[in-house]
């Protein structure tokens, strides 16, 4: 079973900074098929990129993904206000199809 | 567009088994190529997959949870049912549906429905 470990935890940050939010996979991601998700509270999360580096459909583009392998990062180029949430990233191993989360990063206002 | 809505007890006892519902509007479960997928989130803790099902009642699981977990799809109610038996306070979460439409990301999500275990 592939386990997930996102870094830092926390991280504090201010509008309009940069947020570098990293996943490292415990082995290789079959076919980068990873994931990240924001969560507000209260609400269900909200699929932001797939396939590492996919933006879904109406994801504004100061986010974006990259890696590879075992290594992830989402960027958010300038942080909005809205911004501030949790992030999980999430793989996909396809055979037999099984999902994993990481344990999430709390971005928060500094 | 794909909605789903979940339903379930809100509290069930320990060691009983807890139902969930997602009703699907917006599409019919029996036409639509997709896999379902039940979630859930402790409370203040992070996402955990259950089992995913499609119209065909494939069914995938997650290992941990396989021996108590059957998930079900009624075609005619546009229903997906998620069946968690022998619970216990280590089950108390909000219960997402959610649906992975490209496989490897689940891309439409429920509101959750909170499940609480507790006598």
């Amino acid at each position: 079973e592939i386990v997930l470990t996102q870094f830092p935890g926390t991280l504090s940050l201010s509008p309009g900074e940069r947020a570098t939010l990293s996943c490292r996979a415990s082995q290789s991601v079959d076919r980068n098929y990873l994931a990240w998700y924001q969560q507000k509270p209260g609400q269900a999360p909200r699929l932001l990129i797939s396939g590492a580096s996919n933006r879904a459909p109406g994801i504004p583009d100061r986010f974006s993904g990259s890696g590879s392998g075992s290594d992830f990062t989402l960027t958010i180029s300038r942080l909005e206000p809205e911004d501030f949430a949790v992030y999980y990233c999430q793989q996909y191993g396809s055979s037999p199809p099984t999902y994993t989360f990481g344990q999430g990063t709390k971005l928060e206002i500094k | 567009q794909l909605q789903l809505q979940e339903s379930g007890p809100g509290l069930v006892k320990p060691s009983e088994t807890l139902s969930l519902t997602c009703t699907v509007s917006g599409g019919s479960i029996s036409t639509t190529d997709y896999y379902w997928g039940w979630i859930r989130q402790p409370p203040g803790r992070g996402l955990e997959w259950i089992a995913n099902i499609n119209y065909g009642r494939i069914t995938f699981h997650n290992p941990s949870l396989k021996s108590r977990v059957t998930i079900s799809v009624d075609t005619s109610k546009n229903q997906i049912s998620l069946r968690l038996k022998s619970v216990t306070a280590a089950d108390t979460a909000m219960y997402y549906c959610a649906t992975p439409s490209g496989n490897d990301a689940f891309d439409i999500w429920g509101q959750g429905t909170v499940v609480t275990v507790s006598s």
